[in-house]
């Protein structure tokens, strides 16, 4: 099946820094997704984003899909930032159907 | 609205017990999920439901159950706990099973997670 991997692993940021979080993954993919997951356990979507650049306040996100990675940016980071971000992806190649997640990438934003 | 709902929360189970883990969403999605994280790790899906009326395996279905009650209910059986299930559950939805339509209707929503622990 697609396998995705995301680097670093962990992160420690200085409130105010920007930051890169990078997701690969190793087929062709119809649907991504960045999650975040708070420390208190609750994922939250970020951003839908196949293809293409969005921007969300201070979040950001670029899909290269004949690259086959994506990048989400985190500016001017805030305590509340900490956390866990996932990216997930979908190929419709694949038996079954499912969001597949890699492992993740741990924040940790301090004052 | 309320969006995902599981429950319990929390559940700590013996070796051998068995157990069903409720979700429902109102967003009157037609596709439900239930993953597994494991600590450090991303999520797996175990079950899926595209539609009401269909339920498929996931990555890791062993040892467990699905049904998918109606449109809103997807629950998820433990039918003889082990040791090896001890993780955090989470139920999620989206109004699509992943691609086309619109952008928006393959995002996924999640609950707030179940943390089962089995001795």
């Amino acid at each position: 099946g697609i396998q995705v991997e995301q680097s670093p692993p962990d992160l420690i940021l200085q409130e105010g820094a920007n930051s890169t979080l990078r997701c690969n993954f190793s087929d062709s993919v119809n649907n991504l997704q960045w999650f975040h997951q708070n420390p208190w356990g609750q994922l939250i979507n970020l951003f839908y984003i196949p293809s293409g650049t969005k921007q969300n306040g201070r979040l950001s996100a670029t899909t290269v899909a004949t690259e086959r990675y994506s990048l989400l940016y985190i500016s001017s980071s805030q305590t509340t930032d900490s956390g866990v971000y996932f990216c997930a992806v979908y190929t419709i190649k694949a038996a079954g159907n499912k969001l597949t997640f890699g492992g993740g990438t741990r924040v940790l934003v301090k004052p | 609205n309320a969006g995902v709902t599981q429950t319990p929360k929390f559940q700590v189970l013996k070796t051998g017990q068995s157990m069903t883990l409720q979700c429902a969403q109102d967003m009157n999605h037609n596709s439900m999920y239930w993953y597994r994280q494991d600590p450090g790790m991303g999520l797996r899906l175990i079950y899926y439901s595209a539609s009401e009326g269909t339920t498929d395996k996931g990555e890791v279905p062993n040892g467990y159950n699905v049904s998918r009650l109606n449109k809103r209910e997807f629950s998820l059986r433990l039918e003889s706990a082990a040791p090896s299930q001890t993780s955090v559950y989470f139920c999620a939805s989206s109004e699509a099973p992943g691609t086309g339509a619109s952008a928006g209707a393959n995002v996924l929503t999640f609950g707030a997670g179940s943390r089962l622990t089995v001795l």
